[in-house]
């Protein structure tokens, strides 16, 4: 079965250095998302991607977060410059079209801020 | 805006019982789409079922099934016949439309040999 896979599986990095997690989306899936859950936490939504940009993306997603895709095969969560509180688990997912079409989600790339 | 409410924080079943988890939610769009994803130790996500608001059969998944009360905005889920693999942490989840979905605080499930 097709699968979203991410690298790396964990991070560690100190705070203020960039970070660039990386997504391979399920091949023939459009829509992109990101998602983060903190330690003990309900998962939260980033950002969505289709067709080359961003179509919506939450208050979290501020300038310190950029998402690119680019390649035909890879979609990466770049993180400017980390703090302690971006440590947390970062999921990518991806689905196909057709609006009601399920999100698959990868097996999260674990973050760790130090 | 809409949330997504799991009022148990942990629920605990013995093998080969049947277990029922809570979930609710707040909306004002009629079509959507309802959603519950299971989180083992492992931490991925890991789709369980999903329901379409504007089919009023419940979903089901062998083992799996949901009550899904559009009035009401409920949509709890019933695991039968509960195995030891079923332990983790199961979210409820909301989606409208193409993009974000959102999730509740989840709900983590023991199950005792």
């Amino acid at each position: 079965e097709p699968e979203v896979t991410q690298t790396p599986s964990h991070q560690v990095t100190q705070m203020g250095q960039e970070v660039i997690l990386r997504c391979v989306p399920i091949s023939n899936h459009l829509y992109f998302y990101w998602y983060r859950q903190i330690l003990g936490q309900k998962v939260e939504f980033l950002v969505s991607f289709y067709n080359n940009e961003i179509s919506e993306k939450s208050e979290i997603f501020d300038d310190q977060f950029s998402v690119e895709r680019p390649d035909g095969s890879n979609f990466t969560l770049k993180i400017r410059s980390t703090k302690l509180e971006d440590s947390a688990m970062y999921f990518c997912a991806s689905r196909d079209t057709g609006v009601g079409n399920t999100i698959y989600f990868g097996e999260g790339s674990w973050l760790t801020v130090v | 805006a809409q949330t997504v409410t799991q009022s148990q924080p942990e629920m605990s079943v013995q093998e080969a019982e049947t277990v029922t988890l809570s979930c609710t939610y707040d909306t004002s769009e009629s079509d959507y789409y309802l959603f519950w994803y299971k989180q083992p130790p492992s931490r991925q996500m890991i789709l369980v079922i999903r329901q379409e608001a504007y089919k009023q059969q419940n979903a089901t998944e062998n083992r799996f099934s949901v009550n899904f009360q559009k009035a009401a905005k409920s949509f709890s889920l019933k695991i039968s016949d509960s195995q030891l693999g079923d332990a983790a942490m199961y979210f409820c989840a909301y989606r409208r439309g193409p993009n974000d979905m959102r999730f509740g605080a989840g709900t983590r499930l023991t199950v005792k040999p």
